[in-house]
């Protein structure tokens, strides 16, 4: 069975400080891999990674892909207290995509 | 352009009762699904779909049911309710083809059995 894990599952970090969010997946029949912010309703949308070694960044958050070794990073610099939330990474396949469990990552102020 | 539109938002329901989840999408998207959610826990797959007339089973289909009679609507049946099925429900959708595309959301579906 295909996964896709996350790691670490629970972050606790204060203002300022910079996380790295970890995502890995096994299957090769692979499109693209996203990543999802979820606060208390639906995700909502942060990345998209199609390609190895090409990083994406919006403000604060960057996020890159490698599809050697199946895996995808998301990085937050000088976290706030709005980034606190459930990160979800999500593996698009070709017929299908697959969830990680995601990271809760709570920002102390 | 509505996006996809989920209803109930919430819903409580007796032991045995039975109901239908509303997922439909303006977009002419290919590919919709159906996940749940658990307190603490990511989203998991339980159905999902590739068209009209095609679904197939995710992570956790069990006591569910689905079908696709068109490209717009995808709903989701819980046949006899359990409080297991207590949750909150994402209907999503996005296109197949192509390199990747970005998945939306429905806002969600809160459910309680009771």
């Amino acid at each position: 069975e295909d996964k896709v894990v996350q790691s670490p599952l629970s972050l606790v970090v204060h203002e300022g400080d910079t996380v790295t969010l970890n995502c890995s997946y096994e299957v090769t029949n692979f499109r693209s891999l996203l990543w999802y912010k979820q606060e208390k309703k639906a995700p909502t949308f942060l990345f998209m990674l199609t390609s190895s070694g090409i990083e994406k960044k919006s403000g604060r958050l960057s996020s890159i892909l490698d599809k050697k070794e199946l895996f995808s990073i998301l990085n937050i610099t000088a976290t706030q207290t709005g980034d606190s939330a459930v990160y979800l990474c999500v593996r698009v396949g070709n017929n299908d995509m697959r969830f990680g469990a995601g990271t809760r990552l709570t920002v102390k102020p | 352009n509505a996006g996809v539109t989920q209803t109930p938002k919430f819903q409580v329901l007796k032991t045995g009762q039975s109901m239908t989840l509303q997922c439909a999408q303006d977009m002419n998207h290919e590919y919709m699904s159906w996940y749940r959610q658990d307190p603490g826990m990511g989203l998991r797959l339980i159905h999902y779909s590739v068209g009209a007339g095609i679904t197939d089973q995710g992570e956790v289909p069990n006591g569910y049911n689905v079908s696709r009679s068109t490209t717009e609507d995808f709903p989701l049946r819980l046949l006899s309710a359990a409080p297991s099925q207590t949750s909150v429900y994402f209907c999503a959708s996005s296109y197949i083809r192509g390199p990747g595309n970005t998945i939306y959301f429905g806002e969600g579906s809160w459910l309680t059995v009771v």
